[in-house]
């Protein structure tokens, strides 16, 4: 198995940008995770959904945000527009069951940089 | 948000064990303490967990204090790919997916030495 894959691996852009990052979740996994990781804040739940559709999203920082997942293998999380606070790691993780976080396996993060 | 104190940084010798400590005094009675690290330019991996007893398995053992406010993550013999930062975190119980905002603090840098 590939384990998750995220994409870009790297970004960067301008403020006022838009911005999309893409997961792909393990096969078979029916839970998403979006995380942002930041030095200040540290690793923040930002939304999760279940079976593609969205559970939580109080995590999700403002209007700017947005995440979708069209089908089991597929997710986006888009910010618009971009501003250079947004500017930190995003992990996208996946889990066959619900439950605590020992049942996550995180993608490798894509790194934003928002001038 | 669940609070813990980890110390920044710690320095281990390679093939030597490594006690990493973790306070935890706002835990309450049904949340359990994980422990997961992040090697450089990847996502976290998750180590261990527990609630009460300490805990083993092929990665690592916890040990858990009487009172809970504290645990210890143990790596028995440290090797260089062990170098990576240390998270501990406590939730609810997993049956429970209530998710705190802010899981993981800034945890603690463990640098193997060779």
């Amino acid at each position: 198995d590939a384990g998750v894959i995220q994409s870009p691996r790297h970004e960067v852009t301008e403020m006022g940008q838009e911005v999309t990052l893409r997961c792909k979740p393990i096969s078979g996994h029916d839970y998403l995770f979006w995380y942002r990781q930041t030095m200040m804040r540290g690793l923040e739940l930002l939304i999760y959904f279940n079976n593609n559709v969205p559970i939580d999203d109080s995590g999700m920082p403002e209007d700017r945000f947005s995440a979708k997942m069209p089908n089991a293998s597929f997710s986006t999380l888009k910010i618009q527009p971009s501003e250079p606070r947004d500017s930190a790691v995003y992990f996208c993780a996946s889990s066959l069951m619900a439950g605590g976080f020992e049942t996550q396996y995180f993608g490798p993060g894509t790194r934003l940089l928002v001038l | 948000d669940a609070k813990t104190t980890q110390p920044n940084s710690m320095e281990s010798n390679e093939e030597e064990p490594v006690h990493l400590p973790c306070n935890h005094s706002t835990i309450s009675g049904t949340d359990y303490i994980h422990w997961y690290r992040q090697l450089p330019s990847q996502g976290p991996e998750y180590v261990i967990h527990g609630l009460t007893s300490n805990v083993n398995n092929r990665m690592a053992s916890l040990a858990i204090a009487e009172d809970r406010k504290s645990s210890t993550l143990i790596l028995h013999r440290a090797t260089l790919r062990d170098a990576a930062v240390y998270y501990c975190i406590h939730y609810k119980a997993p049956e429970k997916t209530s998710y705190d905002k802010v899981i993981f603090g800034p945890g603690t840098s463990l640098s193997v030495i060779p």
